[in-house]
């Protein structure tokens, strides 16, 4: 079975500073693809990043980006010049063929003005 | 615009009601649905997949006769708890799955609370 792991329970960041929350799975699959999603107060459960395990660059999406370190199993979430408006859940998300998705427990992200 | 419709948002009944659960996919059909449970300051836990026009498929721990799953079409999936208890209390989500290795869409969950 596949599992995820998200040892930051909690982090806090300064308005306009970078954090980076670490996420590592375990799985025997070869093929497979790793999300992060934010979920805010309102507990919509919203995309921010998507990469796929058999490609070497890591995704970015504006302020976000990853690093994917296929060998070491470990997909950590660069945010950059964090805003009050990134204040979330954020779950680290692995899926294997057949779109199976499991969750990390999540980290709760604070940013402060 | 929204691509999962889940209703309702919030349910509150009495202890020993039975309460569905619907999740519509709106842009495309889906063969596939998943029902997720969180708790409070908790992470998704899969219930089950929900197959249209066979049987759910029930992650293990998961009572299949408490927590009914209906998929009759392929752009409707219903989550029913059936004799509902307090523990029974939680935040359901649905989500659907489009291409192979297309990211989940989620809807806006339902809170269950139940008396």
């Amino acid at each position: 079975a596949q599992t995820v792991t998200q040892s930051q329970p909690e982090m806090s960041v300064q308005e306009a500073e970078t954090v980076t929350l670490s996420c590592t799975y375990d799985t025997s699959e070869n093929n497979y693809y790793l999300f992060w999603y934010k979920q805010p107060p309102s507990r919509q459960m919203i995309l921010v990043i998507r990469q796929e395990a058999y490609k070497q660059q890591n995704a970015t999406e504006n302020r976000f980006s990853v690093n994917f370190q296929k060998a070491a199993k470990s997909f950590s979430l660069k945010i950059s010049d964090s805003q009050l408006g990134d204040t979330a859940m954020y779950f680290c998300a692995f899926m294997k063929q057949g779109n199976d998705m499991r969750f990390g427990a999540g980290t709760r992200l604070t940013v402060k003005p | 615009g929204a691509v999962v419709s889940q209703h309702p948002s919030r349910v509150i009944c009495k202890s020993g009601t039975s309460v569905k659960i619907e999740c519509r996919s709106l842009d495309f059909q889906a063969t596939t649905m998943f029902w997720y449970r969180q708790f409070p300051k908790k992470s998704l836990m899969l219930m089950a997949t929900s197959n249209e026009g066979s049987k759910a498929t029930y992650e293990q721990g998961v009572e299949k006769d408490k927590f009914l799953i209906n998929h009759a079409s392929l752009t409707l999936s219903t989550l029913t708890v059936t004799s509902a208890h307090p523990e029974d209390s939680s935040f359901y989500i649905c989500s659907v799955t489009g291409l192979e290795g297309q990211p989940q869409h989620f809807g806006d969950g339902t809170r269950l609370s139940i008396l």
